[in-house]
């Protein structure tokens, strides 16, 4: 059974800290992607990396960073928490097939206070 | 800009009847059309795909047709069932290798009794 895990279910950090949200995929996928769910703006993309050390800047890429040393984990990382940035954070990841899907792990819901 | 649109924020359906959810996309590049679906405190898991060079795609209760000319898609329910009930997104990609996968904002479909 595929599996993208995300390592907290729930988290809640205070404004200015330094965040890290860690993502680890078991299927050897190329291309793995950070978004965020908010009411109304269904998921956007933050980061997308289709390699290790690659990495693309999505449609909201401001106050992120990521880092993907090994391929099978993706780490999104909240440099100066603010609380515009509590959402609910979802990792995937997919194959580099023109017609693969993408498997979600079960998000994280961030509350920064 | 938003690149795939999803009009209907919610949708409300008798059981046993037919849901159609829609989905608008602008970028002509994209060839590869994806449908999810979102219970809450879950991530999105895959629900049927289409390529751009078909025009509908069957999977049981589930059909997605694609509309190239006006840059449609939709999602046919027939019967809806309880366990419909949930957030569907559309997502649209271009179908090379590194390629990122965009969202709309989603439509949250009820299906009543």
């Amino acid at each position: 059974d595929v599996k993208v895990t995300q390592s907290s279910r729930y988290l809640v950090k205070r404004t200015g800290e330094k965040v890290f949200l860690e993502c680890v995929q078991d299927m050897d996928h190329e291309n793995m992607f950070w978004y965020r769910q908010d009411p109304g703006l269904g998921l956007r993309l933050i980061y997308f990396s289709y390699d290790v050390k690659m990495k693309e800047k999505g449609d909201i890429p401001e106050g992120y960073s990521v880092s993907r040393e090994k391929k099978e984990r993706f780490s999104l990382i909240l440099e100066s928490a603010s609380t515009n940035q509590t959402s609910m954070y979802l990792c995937a990841s997919s194959t580099q097939d023109p017609d693969a899907e993408a498997f979600f792990g079960q998000g994280t819901r961030l509350t920064v206070v | 800009d938003q690149q795939v649109k999803q009009n209907s924020p919610s949708l409300s359906v008798q059981e046993g009847r037919i849901s159609i959810l829609n989905c608008d996309y602008t970028n002509s590049m994209f060839d590869y059309f994806l449908w999810y679906k979102k219970y809450p405190a879950e991530g999105p898991t895959f629900l049927i795909s289409i390529s751009s060079i078909k025009d509908k795609n069957e999977d049981g209760r589930f059909t997605v047709f694609l509309n190239k000319s006006a840059k449609h898609l939709s999602l046919h329910i027939v019967p809806s069932q309880p366990g419909d009930s949930a957030v569907y997104f559309c997502a649209a990609s271009v179908g090379s290798s590194a390629s990122k996968i965009i969202f709309g904002s989603g439509t949250r479909l009820s299906i009543r009794p």
